[in-house]
């Protein structure tokens, strides 16, 4: 158990619909990252928190979007999905180590985003 | 421009024989270095960490990985695989906040 937590596990939704995917980071963690997987892309950095800020920015569509909360848990919203969009969304948090640099992540078991 | 190269998409190998799987970057400074596993419908599991000191690093599982600063390369290894370390193996590479991992290689293993 890693201790990020996401939410749900599974989604199943149609074309030109709407999802938000959540996630807890580990506890004390104030980076939270998000990342998209399928088979043809492999592992694609979204966008990284930090502390309720926007850190970094990568492959993400303007369709998607993310935010991080005062509590800092994490939500990643989906909207006029597409059938390209099914993937394993993952979401990881890191300890910030002293100089500011990023250590390791830590991975949610990730939500698994099927579009019909 | 910065990247993280796996060259093997695949490797099989037999239980107990050994294991090198390949990774290299392309970044001017030294970065921070890691080995990921993941099993089918899991998340990705930190195997070991290279932030500095030793080159040889020691991790989970039995696995071990060495930095070799003139080649750009962190290849991860492990003298006997047993089946269970069947999974998909990705190198990670952060430098100054940027994390990149690799495609990926997958790992079969034969009986």
């Amino acid at each position: 158990d890693s201790g990020v937590t996401q939410t749900p596990k599974h989604l199943i939704t149609a074309t030109g619909q709407r999802v938000t995917l959540r996630c807890s980071p580990r506890s004390g963690d104030l980076s939270v990252y998000w990342y998209q997987q399928s088979l043809d892309q492999g592992l694609q950095f979204l966008i990284q928190y930090y502390n309720g800020e926007e850190r970094a920015k990568g492959n993400i569509l303007e369709r998607f979007s993310a935010q991080q909360f005062p509590d800092l848990h994490s939500e990643l919203n989906l909207s006029s999905l597409e059938l390209g969009d099914s993937a394993l969304y993952f979401c990881a948090s890191s300890v910030q180590l002293a100089g500011g640099n990023t250590g390791e992540l830590f991975f949610g078991e990730g939500s698994r985003l099927t579009v019909l | 421009a910065q990247s993280v190269t796996q060259p093997d998409i695949h490797i099989t190998v037999s239980e107990g024989a050994s294991l090198e799987l390949r990774c290299n970057y392309s970044y001017g400074a030294t970065p921070y270095l890691f080995w990921y596993v993941q099993s089918p419908g899991q998340g990705l599991q930190l195997l070991l960490k290279y932030f500095s000191g030793d080159t040889l690093v020691q991790g989970i599982k039995g696995f071990e990985a060495e930095f070799k600063r003139s080649q750009s390369s962190f290849n991860l290894r492990k003298p006997s695989v047993h089946w269970s370390d069947a999974a998909e193996y990705f190198c990670a590479v952060n430098n100054n906040n940027d994390m990149r991992f690799g495609a990926g290689t997958r790992l079969t293993v034969k009986p």
